[in-house]
């Protein structure tokens, strides 16, 4: 069965440090794999997608970027952390071809 | 891109009564609507989906129905119980890229 798995879980940060945050998915290849935010009580704003290997999408201009360095991998990265930043990251999967999102477990991002 | 807007944002309703959750979307090309729930600090959960050539799925207690010429689709929730109260999110999907309204906070009362 297929599973994702993200890190880490919690993270505070001071504004102006570097973020990395990674993504793995297990049990299935080629799938196209997201990152979305979510604000404290909002809803979830979608930041980059990729379809594969090194094919990233970004949907909001922002001071993140995203990387697809392997087909099950996707790390979603800062090179310096504003408080806007701050909320829960939440990586996604889904098979080519259609059907349900999956997400992680989500990563909580506290910027100091 | 897809805009995607739900109402109401909060909604409370006595145990054992319905509960409705309306979301509209801005391109006709979207072809796939799925609802989302989140439990507090989790992450969020396909409860039900629906495709663009059908009008009406009901899955239990939860059902959904889409109007593809008013561009709407709705999530239904009858007898709701405690552990229908979470976040739901709807969403609009064109070419497997998903656009989330903004939620609905559901409290179900006792």
């Amino acid at each position: 069965s297929q599973t994702i798995h993200q890190w880490p879980a919690t993270l505070v940060q001071p504004v102006g440090s570097p973020l990395s945050l990674e993504c793995t998915v297990e049990g299935t290849s080629n799938p196209n794999l997201y990152w979305y935010r979510q604000a404290a009580g909002r809803g979830l704003q979608l930041l980059f997608y990729s379809v594969g290997i090194g094919q990233i999408s970004s949907e909001v201009p922002q001071n993140l970027s995203a990387s697809r360095p392997q087909d099950r991998q996707f790390i979603l990265s800062s090179k310096k952390l504003l408080l806007s930043d701050s909320g829960f990251y939440l990586c996604a999967w889904i098979i080519k071809g259609g059907g349900e999102l999956f997400f992680g477990e989500g990563s909580r991002l506290t910027v100091l | 891109g897809e805009n995607v807007e739900q109402h109401p944002s909060t909604l409370s309703v006595q145990e054992g009564d319905s509960a409705v959750i309306k979301c509209t979307y801005s391109d006709s090309a979207s072809n796939y609507f799925p609802w989302y729930k989140q439990e507090l600090g989790k992450r969020p959960q396909l409860i039900i989906d629906i495709r663009s050539n059908v009008g009406e799925k009901k899955d239990q207690r939860i059902a959904v129905t889409l109007n593809k010429t008013a561009k709407h689709f709705s999530l239904h929730i009858t007898e709701t119980q405690p552990e229908d109260s979470a976040v739901y999110f709807c969403a609009a999907s064109i070419d497997y890229k998903l656009s989330f309204g903004a939620g609905t906070t559901v409290t179900v009362r006792a």
